[in-house]
């Protein structure tokens, strides 16, 4: 099945710096990319996707990019802001298992003022 | 739109009993419904899929006659846990997408399950 790897575990920046939080996948299969906000206790928020027929997505401060070749595809968010302090979440799914989520491990994202 | 709602929001119960868990989808028809469960700072896992008018597909090492769920129609999706024990505890999540062949999920706000 797929394996979703994520780096780094955590990440700590300071306001106004860049993160950049990284995943690779294991299935060629997969075409569906999403990036997930999770607060604690509550649901987790797709803050933005990408599909394999695309190379980048840029929403405001974020952006997804996707390498099929090499299988990873990495968030980027520009000018942090204390309330970007979540735990993040990449995702991969394939048509095959009906769009199923596979699940990085997360990266606990924390920007200081 | 695509509102999923659950409910409870959270259930406390005493080991051995039986906990059923609802999830909606309000606004839409979610003909696939998928269940996920996570423990304190780990990762989402996906349990099972569940398709409207069939049998769920489990994942494995999800025990079928353990999580029974239940998918009877478009709305509504729902997650049995019998016989719980305190391993068990922990925050259930559904998500539900529009179509089969839709890739876009869309969350429940969560279950938080705690077997004493």
């Amino acid at each position: 099945g797929e394996n979703v790897e994520q780096h780094p575990s955590t990440l700590s920046v300071q306001e106004g710096d860049s993160a950049v939080i990284k995943c690779t996948y294991s299935d060629s299969a997969s075409n569906y990319f999403p990036w997930y906000k999770q607060e604690l206790g509550k649901r987790p928020q797709l803050i933005i996707d990408i599909r394999s027929n695309v190379g980048e997505k840029k929403d405001q401060r974020i952006a997804v990019t996707l390498n099929k070749t090499a299988k990873h595809f990495s968030l980027h968010i520009t000018e942090t802001q204390p309330e970007d302090s979540a735990v993040y979440f990449c995702a991969a799914s394939t048509p095959n298992s009906g769009y199923a989520l596979n699940f990085g491990k997360g990266t606990s994202l924390l920007v200081t003022p | 739109g695509a509102v999923v709602s659950q409910h409870p929001s959270w259930v406390i119960c005493k080991s051995g009993t039986s906990v059923k868990i609802e999830c909606r989808s309000l606004d839409f028809q979610a003909t696939t419904m998928f269940w996920y469960r996570q423990f304190p700072k780990q990762s989402l896992m996906l349990m099972a899929t569940s398709n409207e008018g069939s049998k769920a597909t489990y994942e494995q090492g999800v025990e079928k006659d353990k999580f029974l769920i239940n998918h009877a129609s478009l709305t509504l999706s729902t997650l049995t846990v019998t016989s719980a024990h305190p391993e068990d505890s922990s925050f259930y999540i559904c998500s539900a997408s529009v179509g089969r062949s839709t890739d876009t999920q869309y969350f429940g706000p969560g279950t938080r399950l705690t077997v004493l």
